[in-house]
Order: C-alpha cells, then sequence, then structure tokens
C-alpha cells in the first residue's frame, strides 16, 4: 500500500524559502504510469494545486506561483521536494503531497494523499 | 483557467437522506473530473473519477455523473460517517483547479 509522508519546517520566517520533502513508501516514483504533486489549504479553505512532476523530471507549476516554485524528485530515494522563494503570510498553509495516475500523458486526479504538513510564515 | 463553483457551499441533512451537491465548470471539460471527501482535521480523499467511476473502497452509497459543465455528486442514504467537505477538481487542462468546497453536516 502506497503511503507518502511530508516533511520539513513547520515554521518560515517571510522572504525566505520554505522546503518540504514528500517520502514514498509501498511503491516506487520510478513507474511511468504516475505523476507526484502538491496541493496546499489555507487554514480553513479550500485547495490549490502547486505544481506536478513527472519520472522524467518534467514538472508543471501553478502559475499564480509566479517563479517562486522549484520540484525535484529523487527517485534513488523515493521522494520529491518543493522550494518556495519569498514566501509571505499569504504562503501560510497545510501543505500535502499525493500521487496521481498518467491518463493519455497528462496530470488527473490524487490518490493516495498524505496526510500533510502545517507550515506557516511569521517573524 | 478553469473555474470550478460548487453548490451548496454548506448543507445539513438527516441520516438516511439522499444528498446532491453540484459542481460547474467555467468550460467544457468532458468527464474530466473527480470527487474528494476531506473529513475534519484529515487529508482529502478520492472518491470518484472520470465523473462517474467509484475508486476502489469507497461505498456504494456515493455516485457521479454529469459532463460537459455540470456534474453532480450524490450520497444515498447520508451516514455519520459521510460528514466532512466535498470538494470536486477539473483534470482537462493545467493549472488543475478544484471548487470551493461544500461542508456536509448532520441535522
Amino acid at each position: 500500500q502506497l503511503q507518502l509522508q511530508e516533511s520539513g519546517p513547520g515554521l518560515v520566517k517571510p522572504s525566505e524559502t520554505l522546503s518540504l520533502t514528500c517520502s514514498v513508501s509501498g511503491g516506487s516514483m520510478r513507474s511511468s504510469s504516475y505523476f507526484w504533486g502538491w496541493i496546499r489549504q489555507p487554514p480553513g479553505m479550500g485547495l490549490e494545486w502547486i505544481g506536478s512532476i513527472y519520472h522524467s523530471g518534467t514538472s508543471h507549476y501553478n502559475p499564480s506561483l509566479k517563479g517562486r516554485l522549484t520540484m525535484s524528485r529523487d527517485t534513488s530515494k523515493n521522494e520529491f521536494s518543493l522550494k518556495l522563494q519569498s514566501v509571505t503570510a499569504a504562503d501560510t498553509a497545510i501543505y500535502y503531497c499525493a500521487r496521481g495516475p498518467i491518463e493519455v500523458g497528462a496530470t488527473t486526479w490524487f490518490d493516495p494523499w498524505g496526510l500533510g504538513t502545517l507550515v506557516t510564515v511569521s517573524s | 483557467d478553469i473555474r470550478m463553483t460548487q453548490s451548496p457551499s454548506s448543507l445539513s441533512a438527516s441520516v438516511g437522506d439522499r444528498v446532491t451537491i453540484t459542481c460547474q465548470a467555467s468550460q467544457d471539460i468532458a468527464k474530466y473530473l473527480s470527487w474528494y471527501q476531506q473529513k475534519p482535521g484529515a487529508a482529502p480523499e478520492l472518491l470518484i473519477y472520470a465523473a462517474s467511476t467509484l475508486q476502489a473502497g469507497v461505498p456504494s452509497r456515493f455516485s457521479g455523473r454529469g459532463s460537459g459543465k455540470r456534474f453532480i455528486l450524490t450520497i444515498n442514504s447520508l451516514q455519520t460517517s459521510d460528514i466532512g467537505t466535498y470538494y470536486c477538481q477539473h483534470y482537462d487542462n493545467l493549472p488543475l483547479t478544484f471548487g470551493g468546497g461544500t461542508k456536509v453536516e448532520i441535522k
């Protein structure tokens, strides 16, 4: 059974870089049948897709993040990561990592999800 | 970006009731739609993909239908374990976007 676990600092200062890692267990990231993604949820609010990365290393980002985002993956460690630069209070959220199937060459739905990790941006 | 609009934003129903949640896309997304359930304090879980395909392990009281711009999630015979917030998500193109959510409570 595939499981995902987010890790990283729970508190980041404004203007600094938020870095999170998602560790995958119970399955391999080497499969070309899946993509790996990040989604976030500000406290009490809805869900926002952050970005997705594929086994090839190709990634797609939400344009709303305006060039602040970098995603990477390390298939030898079975983990993928995100770095979000120049954070503000608006980046305070629960960050989830998830996997999804690639259908007709495209990103699709998310299943399963990690438990999520709360990141607060504050000085 | 494709805008996903859910209605209602919240509802209260009795155990055993039939509940329907609507998701409207701002443009035609064929059947590229998924539904999630998020229980309080937990991560979202996939219920339905391709508008009407039930994810393995999801109770059969959940069903989805629709295509194009209008989609419906139905819970037949609401149970106390169904409380939470429900989200739709399109995957017709990028960026992926979610609906604003529908909070379901027990009356």
